[in-house]
């Protein structure tokens, strides 16, 4: 299985700060064929299921605030906010879909400073 | 719209079985794969199966391999997670999610809890 390890595991940033958030594969999930990452990002809120944010490492789901962009290739991937709002405190995911058995970092757990 | 609404959870005993079901609407069903996602309480995302568009391709994580049984109704735009010999480390809220072109899940639904407990 492809292991996803993200960092840090918890990270406290002031209003309108940048944030980011790193997730590294223990395998490359760049696809040669098409040169397309399969990793994608997802945010979840307390109470809540997963939103998805970014796919394809750097392809922003519509409707997502442009502040959140994903970038990386290969093992190395983050997620950076680049202006951190109230409404962004959540804890955000990793996720590899390289193969049919996909597997999520462990979480970061983002909060206001 | 697109809307997942899971159902079935419950408490069950160790060594008892569950169905939980997701119900998919305002997307043509049968063109998604689909996936099940579950969190055990104040853990992370564990992926549990996924689901070809016709189900004839299943894949499961290895520690509910024979014990599950991912399904669809195509025509009832319906999942289905057959859940047998559960275990207590089984207790989670299970998730049904669509899978986007390539793999990442895009709409999820609220979730359905299991709690395996004597």
């Amino acid at each position: 299985d492809i292991v996803m390890t993200q960092s840090p595991d918890s990270l406290a940033v002031s209003l309108g700060e940048r944030a980011t958030i790193n997730c590294k594969s223990s395998q490359s999930v760049l696809y040669s064929s098409n040169n397309k990452n399969y990793l994608a990002w997802y945010q979840q809120k307390p109470g809540q299921p997963p939103k998805l944010l970014i796919y394809w490492a750097s392809t922003r789901e519509s409707g997502v605030p442009d502040r959140f962009s994903g970038s990386g290739s290969g093992t190395d991937f983050t997620l950076t906010i680049s202006s951190l709002q109230a409404e962004d405190v959540a804890v955000y995911y990793c996720q590899q879909y390289y193969n049919n058995t996909p597997t999520f970092g462990q979480g970061t757990k983002l909060e206001i400073k | 719209e697109v809307q997942l609404v899971e159902s079935g959870g419950g408490v069950v005993q160790p060594g008892g079985s569950l169905r939980l079901s997701c119900a998919a609407s305002g997307f043509i069903f049968s063109n998604y794969w689909m996936t099940w996602v579950r969190q055990a309480p104040g853990k992370g995302l564990e992926w549990v199966a996924t689901l070809k568009r016709d189900g004839s391709e299943k894949y499961y994580v290895d520690s509910v391999k024979g014990r599950f049984t991912i399904s669809r109704d195509n025509a009832k735009t319906a999942m289905y997670l057959q859940m047998n010999s559960l275990r207590a480390e089984d207790t989670a809220v299970y998730y049904c999610a669509r899978v986007g072109n390539g793999g990442h899940a895009g709409y999820w639904g609220q979730g359905t809890l299991v709690t395996v407990s004597s």
